[in-house]
């Protein structure tokens, strides 16, 4: 059972490069999610898809996008990269069964991303 | 909006003491609470999730309870061991249509158990 799986687990950019962090999940959910963390501070939702083709944005969302083309894929792409994206990025999935034990949230370990 | 605050920031016991850990949100529609261990340098681990009909969930030593009216839940570790050392997160899944699937998390309550 591989849950979520996060490549790359670190990465250095400079200032105004480009990457993408890959996201899979082979649990079927069809919730997806993409957090960052910052130091002392709780998660913030940077993006999050409901299933394949829909995204939508969370708190966070500028510099970033995302897609979902596929149930397993979620991956998030940071343009133009700035010191302000250097952080501790998470992604998460979960199934919508409402008031039901599945709809527990499972994470990734984390893509340390420092833009310099 | 969903505003959920963890005090205190941080805890450090000693080992056999019972934790208490403390989640604040200030929206009672919720569809469930979660809450996560959180080890240095790696993602976020479910402990244990309450349903909003729930009043409390329990998972061997640890047990969470959930008082909606009041705006709070909390996280008990019976007989602390140094391996509960952690942050530990409480996340609330919000039930307002601008909130849909969108969970709010606690800055976390970083806990250090001393032998």
């Amino acid at each position: 059972n591989a849950g979520v799986t996060q490549t790359p687990k670190f990465r250095i950019l400079k200032i105004g490069q480009s990457m993408t962090l890959q996201c899979t999940q082979d649990m079927n959910h069809n919730y997806m999610y993409w957090y960052r963390q910052d130091p002392g501070m709780g998660l913030k939702l940077i993006y999050y898809s409901v299933g394949a083709g829909i995204t939508d944005k969370g708190e966070v969302p500028n510099g970033y996008n995302v897609s979902r083309s596929t149930t397993e894929d979620f991956p998030l792409r940071l343009e133009l990269a700035a010191p302000s994206q250097t952080s501790v990025y998470f992604c998460a999935s979960r199934y919508r069964d409402r008031g039901s034990p599945r709809e527990k949230l499972f994470f990734g370990s984390g893509t340390q991303l420092s833009v310099l | 909006k969903q505003e959920v605050t963890q005090i205190p920031a941080a805890l450090s016991v000693p080992e056999g003491e019972n934790l208490v850990l403390n989640c604040s949100f200030t929206d009672s529609a919720i569809y469930n609470l979660q809450w996560f261990r959180q080890d240095p340098g790696k993602g976020l681990t479910s402990l244990l999730l309450i349903q909003s009909s729930q009043r409390e969930q329990t998972s061997g030593r640890l047990n969470a309870s959930l008082d909606k009216s009041s705006g709070r839940s909390t996280l008990y570790i019976a007989a602390s061991q140094p391996g509960d050392s952690a942050t530990y997160l409480c996340a609330a899944l919000p039930m307002t249509t601008d909130s849909w699937g969108k969970f709010q998390f606690g800055a976390g309550t970083q806990v250090v158990v001393t032998p």
